[in-house]
């Protein structure tokens, strides 16, 4: 089956420790998005990519950083610079031709850090 | 810059009755809008999209939306609530490069349902 895939489903971390968040998808979509979503605050956009080798901040991407070294994987690291770690990350994708599509989300990776 | 305003954090309607869920845009071009459903700890499931088409947009499991341009709003609409619809809903609209850029995300309204 064709999907995205976001591993580990929860994730426990020490304060001050940089931590790799996986997505993976087989779906052979240009372009991926790493989501934030907090409480009551909806989901706000950390980074994408829209082609292999190439990405773009969004609009909290202090403290993230990410690499799209193969078409089917864009991971996500959360820096010991980011403020409130602990959220609810949510991987997207989105298929040819770009404009219009609707985005395919993972299950999501929940972060906690002590 | 995009954004959009979902009103009512939380909306309790009982089972069996009408489901309207509100959502209005701002947006420096032509949107894209989308709604979208997620159940606990899990992603997003589109229930649908309005890519510049038909104004009224019918969707999976029952829900349906109307663009209506004078208003600036996508608000959702389901005539008769059942139990599993208790979920959280999120409108969104694409950022200028059509999505491409990604979508920027309402805050969502968690529905609950009455039985």
């Amino acid at each position: 089956d064709g999907g995205i895939t976001q591993s580990p489903k929860y994730l426990f971390r020490k304060e001050g420790q940089n931590v790799t968040l996986s997505c993976e998808q087989n779906l052979n979509h240009d372009a991926m998005y790493w989501y934030r979503q907090d409480p009551g605050q909806g989901l706000r956009l950390i980074y994408y990519s829209q082609i292999v080798n190439d990405f773009q901040k969004g609009d909290i991407a202090e403290g993230y950083s990410v690499s799209r070294e193969k078409k089917e994987s864009f991971p996500l690291t959360v820096t010991s610079a980011q403020k409130n770690p602990t959220a609810f990350y949510l991987c997207a994708t989105l298929p040819g031709p770009l404009f219009g599509g609707p985005l395919h989300f993972g299950n999501g990776t929940r972060l906690t850090v002590t | 810059a995009q954004s959009v305003t979902q009103l009512g954090s939380h909306v309790s309607v009982s089972e069996g009755a009408l489901v309207l869920l509100r959502c209005n845009y701002s947006s420096s071009v032509p949107p894209y809008l989308f709604w979208y459903v997620q159940y606990p700890n899990q992603g997003l499931q589109l229930l649908l999209k309005y890519t510049s088409a038909a104004t009224l947009v019918k969707g999976i499991n029952g829900f349906e939306a109307e663009f209506k341009k004078s208003e600036t709003s996508f608000h959702l609409t389901k005539p008769s609530a059942h139990m599993s619809d208790a979920a959280e809903y999120f409108c969104a609209v694409s950022n200028s490069g059509g999505g491409a850029d990604g979508l920027t995300f309402g805050k969502g309204t968690h529905l609950i349902i009455q039985p």
